[in-house]
This record gives C-alpha cells, structure tokens and sequence, in this order.
C-alpha cells in the first residue's frame, strides 16, 4: 500500500513570508498529525486530527500556524509569517485509529533564511 | 511533563560489534515505550514496542527490555551491520487521552565495513 505522502520536500524562504505544506495520509487512517523536528532534536507533536477534528493543538503556535484536514483525508499545515526559528523538518504521520502505530512520511525540510 | 533522554551520538561501531543505545524515560503512569529509527532521507519506521513492564519489543535483531524499576528501554544488537546505520528514536506514550508520541533527542549510529 502507498505510505504517507508529503509535498513539497525541500522549501527555502525568506523571515516573514509565508508557507503551506502537503500531506497525504494512507488511505483509511482516520488520524492524522504533524510534528515539528528541529536539527538535533526529536519530533515534536503539533497537532492532531482525528477525521476532520482537531483534537489536540497544545504544542501549535497558533499566532503563526495553522492547520487543516478538509473532509477527513489530505492536511495542509501553514505558517504565516515564518521566523528563522521555524527551520526545521515537518513530520507527518497517519494512523488508523488514535493510539495504535504511527506512519510516518519523509518529510519537509524548510529553511528559513 | 513526560520525557525521554537517550545517549548522545554519534555511535560509531564496526560491523559485526555489540550495539547498546541507552535510553530512559520519566512519565506518570505506565507508558509504552518505543524504538523508531530513520534511515537516510526516508521517514520514522516503527523498529519495536514494549507496552508494560517486563516485556521485551524484538525485531530485525534490535531488542529492548521494558525495565520499570530502572525506567529504562535500552536497544540491543548482537551484531550490527552497515546497513544499521540511521538515526535511532526511544519515545513513549501514555495511555491517558490520545496517547501522543513523546520522543528523545534521536542517537546516530555509524557502522563501518
């Protein structure tokens, strides 16, 4: 079966534009979560989605990001207007249900110059 | 909150050596625990799980032992191959609400010919 899919793989931009990234889970997966992973550490949760729901943006920015799972199936993640801290490798993974294993697809690497 | 703190890489080894990458956690309650591990330019792979104390998580040669008295899930190779080389992920999750992934810092291991 395909796994996740995630667009695009590499973006660069400059402080205070703005940017979107793609995601695609496997087909099925009801929950479906983004993390942030910076050089040198580990992923960090930002949100999940269980179908279209949120169900936990604790650890989101909301000031800059933004995230969304139109009709339960593909996510957009957003920041508006990114920082140099914002640099780092965005994560998404799928499950099909909450609790139960995470997949993970390969990422996007932004760079925020 | 809860956390997990694993050994700082990068591992080096030759093929064919014994792996140890320490890994311990803090959390209340009784989490699962987890190995990840990325290889180069592809996404985490789940590696192995352990969901109460005592048990022992197994796959492709990687072994780790639930140790709650120690607070431990440390990963194990007899013989480490070149293609073992990734970075390795210990992480948790509780068994309240969603059980979100609480990830370390991720350890390199580097194994030569």
């Amino acid at each position: 079966e395909a796994g996740v899919a995630q667009s695009p793989r590499y973006k660069i931009i400059e402080k205070r534009q703005s940017v979107a990234f793609w995601c695609n889970p496997i087909s099925g997966h009801a929950t479906l979560y983004w993390y942030q992973q910076i050089l040198g550490q580990g992923p960090k949760l930002l949100i999940q989605f269980q179908n279209n729901g949120v169900v936990d943006d604790s650890q989101l920015p909301k000031d800059r990001f933004s995230a969304e799972r139109l009709k339960g199936v593909d996510s957009t993640l957003k920041i508006q207007p990114a920082k140099l801290e914002d640099s780092a490798v965005y994560l998404c993974a799928s499950s099909l249900d909450k609790g139960v294993e995470q997949y993970f697809g390969p990422g996007t690497r932004l760079t925020v110059t | 909150g809860d956390s997990v703190t694993q050994m700082e890489g990068p591992v080096t080894l030759s093929e064919e050596a014994f792996l140890t990458i320490n890994c311990t956690y803090t959390a209340t309650g009784y989490p699962s625990l987890f190995w990840y591990v990325q290889y180069p330019g592809e996404g985490l792979q789940l590696l192995l799980k352990a969901t109460k104390a005592d048990d022992k998580g197994s796959n492709k040669g990687f072994e780790a032992t639930y140790r709650k008295e120690t607070t431990s899930f440390h990963l194990e190779k007899g013989s480490v191959q070149v293609s073992d080389s990734a970075v390795y992920f210990c992480a948790l999750s509780d068994h309240r609400g969603f059980q979100k992934l609480v990830f370390g810092t991720g350890t390199r291991l580097l194994v030569s010919p």
